[in-house]
């Protein structure tokens, strides 16, 4: 079964502790991508991969690191949590070579930053 | 640049209503567009999408028309159920880039 996974899905911690949220696709996909939703503003890019070692920044990627070591896995770090970023995390994957053109979405990651 | 602007919520509806939810976007050439479903507590669901103007995106009773003319891509259904209450994102993505641009989302709750 084509999948996107994420673990944690749910994550309460305190300022300053690094953490690592993991992303994981079985589908052979070049593109990975992160990003946040929040109330009132939608989904809003993080950080994306076009492939293994090339990334780059989205619309909003202060206090967010990626690596793209594998193909198949998109880690998100945040070396040092602050409460604004309390958010919901998706992670997301696609294939160039895929002609319907879809991300497949992970389940999501609640995150509590207190 | 490019932007999506959908209609604020949230919509509540009545079994066997019809809904629309609008949506016009903003972007430089040819973009492809999209909805998302969110159900609750769970990821985003593609619903349909439309690759050029005047194709018309369905699946599960949903459709949307690519209008190239008015820059829109709304929402419609002609009969809602209580099961498709949920989130709905409507979203662009230009051409040769992977990226996709949101709109903020429109909560649908249907009672029965």
């Amino acid at each position: 079964e084509a999948q996107v996974t994420q673990n944690p899905r749910y994550l309460i911690t305190v300022t300053g502790k690094k953490l690592t949220v993991t992303c994981s696709q079985n589908m052979n996909h070049e593109y990975m991508s992160w990003y946040r939703q929040d109330p009132g503003l939608g989904l809003r890019q993080i950080y994306y991969s076009m492939n293994v070692e090339v990334t780059d920044k989205g619309d909003v990627p202060e206090g967010y690191k990626v690596s793209r070591k594998e193909k198949r896995n998109f880690p998100l770090i945040l070396e040092s949590p602050s409460p604004n970023q309390t958010s919901l995390y998706f992670c997301a994957s696609s294939g160039r070579t895929t002609y319907q053109e879809t991300q497949y979405f992970g389940p999501g990651t609640r995150l509590l930053v207190l | 640049g490019n932007s999506v602007t959908q209609m604020e919520g949230p919509v509540t509806l009545s079994e066997e209503a019809f809904l629309t939810i609008n949506c016009t976007y903003t972007a430089t050439g040819y973009p492809s567009l999209f909805w998302y479903v969110q159900y609750p507590g769970e990821g985003l669901q593609l619903l349909l999408k439309a690759t050029k103007a005047d194709d018309k995106g369905s699946n599960k009773g949903f459709e949307a028309t690519y209008r190239k003319e008015t820059t829109s891509f709304h929402l419609e259904k002609g009969s809602v159920q209580v099961s498709d209450s949920a989130v709905y994102f409507c979203a662009l993505k230009r051409g040769g880039s992977e990226k996709l641009v949101f709109g903020k989302g429109t909560k649908l709750t249907v009672n029965p």
